[in-house]
Formats: C-alpha cells, structure tokens, sequence
C-alpha cells in the first residue's frame, strides 16, 4: 500500500457543488499539505498542517477549506466548486519539516464542468 | 520575480550524453534545495537533496549548489529514455516548513 493515499483518484463535478478530497498517510509524518497543479504554474500550495490542532493558510486558499482530523488524514473541501479549480491536485507530508523534502501523494484530477 | 525559476523547456538531450537543468532562486536565506522528477500525469519523486555549495553526487544523477550566485543545477549522466520527464526544482529556507516549487522543466531523451 502506497505511504499516502489520495481519494478519489479523478473526479468530475458540477459547478456549485462541494467536493472534498481525502488524504491519509501512514508515515507517522506530522506535517501535511495540500498543492495544486496547473499547466505552467507548477505546484501551489493551497493550506499546511503541522498537527491536527494546527492549520495554516497557503498562498492559494481562497475557496478551498481543511480539516485535519486525525494525524493521519487531512481532508480539502472546495466549498461551491468553480471551473478554474480544474486542476491535479497533490497530499505531500514530511518529518521534522520541509528539510527533508516532501513524500506525495498519487494525486488527484479534479474536473470542475 | 518567482522566488524559484527554471526554464520551462522542452529540452531535448540525445541517449547517452549528458542533461543539465538549470534552477535560481531569489531568497538568500534559501538553504535546503530539492530535485524531484515527475512523469506525465503522475506524482513527484525526489531524487536529489543538496544543503551546502558544491556538488553531491548519486548515481547518474549529480546536483550542484551555488549559494553565492542563488543557483541551483541538476546533472544526469548517461541520459536513458526513461529519464524523460518534468523535473521540478523546490527550495527552502531552514527551518521552514513549506517548500517553494519552480514550474518545472520537461525533459526529453532521443533515443
């Protein structure tokens, strides 16, 4: 089974609806993150987590909201999901910080129509 | 000014030379940098860390570290088919806890 997992793999969703994207991890790592990816503008960090009583924004996080429900799992929300939120969207965790670089997730496509 | 930079290719490199790509910063208080490779369609892979100026080699892969002039190099010896990829350069200063990505530079290997 792969250290992160990202559900659901690829998701297509209308306009206006909620979506949230699953992240769990079985690295023990306290530090979590959420990213998107667009053509172009590489990857973009959305919200962070330090532990589950600590939630910082990025510096894209207009329209999305998490939740950290357990050190293992770190959820992203796109309240009212819009078509510019089409993107590949990427869980990463670390240990002790970002000195170590980043373990990520598989990723998920999200397609907002 | 993006606080890191790469050129977005592509870079086209025959089979067996060679491929250096190329990554600056713009924060002088950077000090941990990190080469991650990505295929198409899939999740980043780190494949080099590099924390103090000079070279550090693994393998093919040789990453090289200029504090001084905010560059930040990546060498892949004996270039194979399967190298051909996006590679994205991240940086940080120490103790952040947030990586700083560059937009990646796609790779091609001619076989």
């Amino acid at each position: 089974d792969a250290d992160v997992t990202q559900t659901p793999r690829n998701r297509i969703t209308k306009t206006g609806k909620r979506i949230m994207l699953e992240c769990s991890q079985t690295k023990g790592h306290d530090r979590m993150y959420w990213y998107r990816q667009d053509p172009g503008l590489g990857l973009r960090l959305i919200y962070y987590s330090f532990d589950v009583k600590d939630i910082n924004k990025g510096e894209i996080s207009d329209g999305y909201s998490v939740s950290r429900q357990a050190q293992a799992k770190f959820s992203l929300s796109l309240e009212s999901a819009i078509p510019n939120q089409t993107a590949l969207y990427f869980c990463a965790t670390s240990e002790n910080g970002a000195n170590y670089g980043y373990t990520f997730g598989s990723g998920t496509r999200l397609t907002v129509v | 000014q993006k606080e890191v930079e790469q050129n977005s290719g592509p870079l086209s490199v025959p089979e067996g030379a060679i491929a250096s790509l190329n990554c600056t910063y713009s924060d002088r208080g950077s000090q941990s940098f990190f080469w991650y490779r990505q295929y198409s369609g899939k999740s980043p892979e780190l494949i080099m860390s590099i924390y103090s100026n000079g070279d550090k080699e693994d393998g093919r892969f040789t990453a090289q570290l200029n504090k001084a002039s905010q560059y930040v190099s990546l060498l892949i010896r004996d270039s194979q088919p399967s190298d051909s990829a996006t590679y994205l350069c991240a940086g940080t200063r120490a103790g952040n806890e947030k990586l700083t990505f560059g937009t990646g530079t796609r790779l091609t290997i001619i076989p």
